[in-house]
């Protein structure tokens, strides 16, 4: 069981819904991090909060709206997504952004677009 | 060139082999070296981290790192069936900048350990 656990664990939406996926940590980590991974690729980086604020938005398009509402939590609200946003998200955490420890990841979602 | 490069795949070891799994990185300045295992349909799990020059062991894991050269590399002994993942080697930048908390993963080495 991995200690930063992400809901749903699955998700098929069509293209015209709104959705939210959910992450919740209880390590105390300062940083949460979204990540979009597509089969046979790496971690692809979207998002960095570090303290609840955005620190590190990496050209995601605006129908990906992140969300932090406290240390614990990070919200990742979608909204007329397209099929090629389908893909395994996964939600991350470490005690700090920028420090030496590593991150440590949820089991994701994995999300359908119709 | 890309940030971070492991050797191609797919890995294939018997099972009770040393797997050998390298990685090269372009920042001089990178602080924090990890490797991350990835089952199929699963999410990245850390297995190791290094931070200085040198090897690490733990268990049947091995990570060594090579600072002036911009290499490391992770040993797997005794492989098992179990093992066989892909491997995600991770490095973090040079502290400060407009990379602050960034990771950045390597393509990925498929291991297969087969009995």
């Amino acid at each position: 069981d991995t200690e930063v656990t992400q809901t749903p664990k699955h998700l098929v939406m069509g293209m015209t819904n709104k959705k939210s996926l959910k992450c919740e940590q209880h390590m105390g980590h300062r940083a949460m991090y979204w990540y979009k991974q597509k089969a046979k690729k790496p971690p692809e980086l979207m998002f960095v909060y570090s303290y609840e604020k955005l620190s590190i938005n990496e050209s995601v398009p605006s129908r990906f709206s992140p969300e932090c509402p406290n240390s614990s939590l990070l919200n990742l609200h979608l909204h007329a997504l397209q099929p090629e946003d389908s893909a395994l998200y996964l939600c991350a955490s470490s005690p700090l952004a920028g420090s030496n420890q590593p991150q440590h990841f949820g089991d994701g979602t994995r999300l359908s677009i119709l | 060139q890309k940030e971070v490069e492991q050797n191609s795949g797919p890995l294939s070891v018997p099972e009770g082999a040393i797997a050998s799994l390298n990685c090269t990185y372009s920042d001089r300045g990178s602080q924090s070296f990890f490797w991350y295992r990835q089952y199929s349909g699963k999410s990245p799990e850390l297995i190791m981290s290094i931070y200085s020059n040198g090897d690490k062991e733990d268990g049947r894991f091995t990570a060594q790192l090579n600072k002036a050269s911009q290499y490391v590399s992770l040993l797997i002994r005794d492989s098992q069936p179990s093992d066989s993942a892909t491997y995600l080697c991770a490095v973090t930048p040079h502290a400060g900048g407009t990379s602050y908390g960034k990771l950045t993963f390597g393509q990925g080495t498929i291991l297969t350990v087969h009995p």
